[in-house]
C-alpha cells in the first residue's frame, strides 16, 4: 500500500515569507510526527498528533512554527516569517496509534532552503 | 532527558567484511530502542527494534543488534556488508516529551556507512 507522502519535495523561498509543507500519513494511522533534519542538529522530534487531540508542541524550536491535522488525517507544518536557520529536511512520519510499540513510517520529506 | 550517542561519524568497511556500529543510550526507564537507515535520497526505514525480551534482536536485510543494559548500549551489526548497505544509519530511543507523554524518537546524530569494494 501507499506509505507516507509529502509535498513538495523541495520548497525554496526567501526569508521572511512563510512556507506550507503537507503530510499525508499511512491510512488509518491515528498517530503524526513532525521531525527536522539538519546538518547541525541532526534528525529533531518537532509535533506530535493522535487522531484530533491537541497536538503536543513541546519540540517545536520557536512561535513561528505551528501545525494542524485535519480530520484526522492530513497535517500541515507551517513555519511563518522564515529564517536562513529553518532550512533543513522536514520529515513526517505516521503509526498506526500512539504507544511504544508501534513502529513510526516515516516520508521522504520537504527540503527546505531559505535563501 | 534522554540522549542517543552515536561516537562514529564515519565508518569504512570493505565489501563481505563484518560491520559494527555504536549507540550508546541514556534513558532513566526502560528503553525503546530503533535502528533507522536512510539511503541518499530516501526516507528514514526501520531496520530493527527492542522493546523486551531476547537482548538479541533481529532485524532486514540481514542485520542484529544487542542490547546490553549494563553498558547502555544497542550496537548494530551485520556478519558481512554488501555494497548496498552504504547509508546513514541512526540509533534511536522513544521516550515520552513534554508532560504530555507524547512518543516522539530521540536521534543519535548518524553514521555514515562507506563500502570499499
Amino acid at each position: 500500500g501507499a506509505g507516507v507522502s509529502q509535498s513538495p519535495s523541495n520548497k525554496v523561498t526567501e526569508k521572511g515569507k512563510d512556507v506550507e509543507l503537507r503530510c499525508d500519513p499511512i491510512s488509518g494511522h491515528t498517530a503524526l510526527y513532525w521531525y527536522r533534519q539538519s546538518l547541525g542538529q541532526g534528525l529533531e522530534f518537532l509535533i506530535y498528533f493522535q487522531g484530533n487531540s491537541a497536538p503536543d508542541k513541546s519540540g517545536l524550536p520557536s512561535d513561528r512554527f505551528s501545525a494542524e491535522r485535519t480530520g484526522g488525517s492530513v497535517s500541515t507544518l507551517t513555519i511563518q516569517r522564515t529564517q536562513q536557520e529553518d532550512s533543513a529536511v522536514y520529515l513526517c512520519a505516521s503509526s498506526l496509534a500512539k504507544g511504544n510499540y508501534n513502529e513510526q513510517f516515516f516520508g521522504p520529506g520537504t527540503r527546505l532552503t531559505v535563501l | 532527558a534522554q540522549s542517543v550517542t552515536q561516537p562514529d561519524i564515519h565508518i569504512t568497511v570493505s565489501e563481505g567484511a563484518s560491520l559494527e556500529l555504536r549507540c550508546n543510550y541514556s534513558y532513566g526507564a526502560t528503553p525503546y530502542l530503533f535502528w533507522y537507515v536512510q539511503s541518499p535520497g530516501q526516507g528514514l526505514q526501520l531496520l530493527l527494534k527492542y522493546f523486551s525480551g531476547d537482548t538479541l534482536v533481529q532485524g532486514i536485510k540481514g542485520f542484529e543488534a544487542e542490547f546490553k543494559r549494563s553498558q547502555s548500549s544497542f550496537n548494530l551489526r551485520k556478519p558481512s556488508v554488501h555494497w548496498s548497505d552504504a547509508a546513514e544509519y541512526f540509533c534511536a530511543v522513544l521516550a515520552a516529551h513534554g508532560g504530555g507523554g507524547a512518543d516522539g524518537l530521540t536521534f543519535g546524530k548518524g553514521t555514515h556507512l562507506i563500502i570499499q569494494p
